[in-house]
């Protein structure tokens, strides 16, 4: 148990659905990101969420919408996705460095959601 | 562009060995570095981090060290059990675009025979 809890584990969806991934960390971090992760590739940032204002966005599909309402809850939010979306998604947080920027602290990753598009 | 590069790939020694994970960086202006364990479809688990102020950090059976000035750093694991088999990855921190990055190699798949 890290302290970061994903919602689904496992989500299969059609290239026409709409739905969301949701992550939760009970860490008091206030740093979010999602990644993803696709086989025999390294791990790609998507988004990272400092303070709740979007810090990061990595050249990342419009077809993925990042949410973050709170320091505690980072959503992401899918529609019209394509098969090659398929991968693990994971999210982390972490604690924001007192000088500012971007959160270099130790990162906590949640299990992962496994996503499947046909 | 930052590369991580974690060799080997695929290791498989027989229980009790000691072994040796490596990882480099083409950059080497990396300021911490994180070791992480995977298993399969789960998510990361933090291993050690290594501080901008530090060279090295230890946990249990784990010895990670960091050499900054060639960019690279080495993930010892002593009197290794069938249950450290996993794909460990590390991931360094640095300064890209004006922004900081963790950025990941693409592990090194461990396997620890009975």
């Amino acid at each position: 148990e890290t302290g970061v809890t994903q919602t689904p584990r496992h989500l299969v969806m059609g290239m026409t659905n709409k739905k969301s991934l949701k992550c939760e960390q009970h860490l008091g971090h206030n740093a979010m990101y999602w990644y993803k992760q696709s086989a025999k590739k390294p791990l790609e940032l998507m988004f990272v969420y400092s303070l709740e204002e979007r810090v990061e966005n990595n050249s990342v599909p419009s077809r993925f919408s990042p949410e973050c309402p709170n320091s505690s809850h980072l959503f992401l939010h899918l529609h019209t996705l394509q098969p090659e979306d398929s991968a693990l998604y994971l999210c982390a947080s972490s604690r924001q460095r007192l000088a500012g920027g971007v959160a270099t602290g130790e990162l906590f990753f949640g299990e992962g959601s496994r996503l499947t598009v046909l | 562009k930052q590369e991580v590069t974690q060799i080997p790939a695929a290791l498989s020694v027989p229980e009790g060995e000691n072994l040796v994970l490596n990882c480099s960086f083409t950059d080497s202006a990396i300021y911490n570095l994180q070791w992480f364990r995977q298993d399969p479809g789960k998510g990361l688990t933090s291993l050690l981090l290594i501080q901008s102020s530090q060279r090295e950090q230890t946990s249990g059976r784990l010895n990670a060290s960091l050499d900054k000035s060639s960019g690279r750093s080495t993930l010892y694991i002593a009197a290794s059990q069938p249950g450290d088999s996993a794909t460990y990855l590390c991931a360094g921190t640095l300064r890209e675009g004006g922004s900081e990055k963790l950025v990941f190699g693409k592990g090194t798949k461990l396997t620890v025979n009975p």
